[in-house]
């Protein structure tokens, strides 16, 4: 049972490039949803997907864009990277939503130079 | 609007001290939930508790106990006899409302414990 796979664990983009962090989990969880983790500022959420075709906007959106059309997968793009996304981000999934324990995914370590 | 607040930003004890880890909510919200996470220095972050608004019964599991007050609003994490392998970032986090589509699970920025042998 893998639970949420994030890859990459590491990359480096160059500013105005586009990626897409990819983010998968295998426990059938209807909730999904992406953090960014930035020193001093504890963990922030990008976007988040209560379900298949489904998504929201968290808490700092702008710059990332979402879309889930499978209940595994919720892939995370950045658009045209900015330094101000270089951070940690972090997937997660759960069973009922924000009420259940979340998994987090391992991580992706983001710089953008 | 929801708020965590997590005061302590650094913690450093010699092992075997006991050490507590504030942890302050705000919300309207009469149903809620609220979750430590811990971070060690490996990176992933793992689940330690979440208690409901209803319950406000301490929890005791091992070495870790929480205390939950609603009348200070605060959720506070003990670790006793601290060991070297308890050196991480703590996250309080707080989920209000029934868990549905509109609810908004928050963190706070977290506490980092130096636990020194």
């Amino acid at each position: 049972n893998a639970g949420v796979t994030q890859t990459p664990k590491f990359q480096v983009l160059k500013t105005g490039q586009s990626m897409t962090l990819q983010c998968a989990q295998d426990m059938n969880h209807e909730y999904m949803s992406w953090y960014r983790q930035d020193p001093g500022m504890g963990l922030r959420l990008i976007h988040y997907s209560v379900g298949a075709g489904i998504t929201d906007q968290g808490e700092v959106p702008n710059g990332y864009n979402v879309s889930r059309s499978t209940t595994e997968d919720f892939p995370l793009r950045l658009l045209s990277a900015a330094p101000s996304q270089t951070s940690v981000y972090f997937c997660a999934s759960s069973y009922g939503q924000t009420n259940s324990p979340l998994h987090f995914g391992n991580g992706t370590r983001l710089t953008v130079t | 609007a929801q708020k965590v607040t997590q005061a302590q930003t650094e913690i450093s004890v010699v092992e075997k001290e006991d050490v507590t880890l504030d942890c302050v909510y705000e919300t309207r919200d009469t149903t809620y939930y609220l979750f430590w996470y811990k971070q060690p220095p490996s990176g992933e972050l793992v689940f330690l508790i979440r208690r409901n608004s209803f319950d406000e019964q301490n929890e005791i599991s091992g070495r870790y106990s929480w205390n939950f007050q609603k009348s200070t609003s605060s959720f506070n994490f003990t670790i006793t006899a601290s060991q070297v392998v308890d050196s991480a970032v703590y996250f309080c986090a707080l989920s209000s409302g029934e868990g549905g589509a509109n609810s908004k699970l928050t963190f706070g920025k977290g506490i980092t414990l130096s636990v020194r042998p």
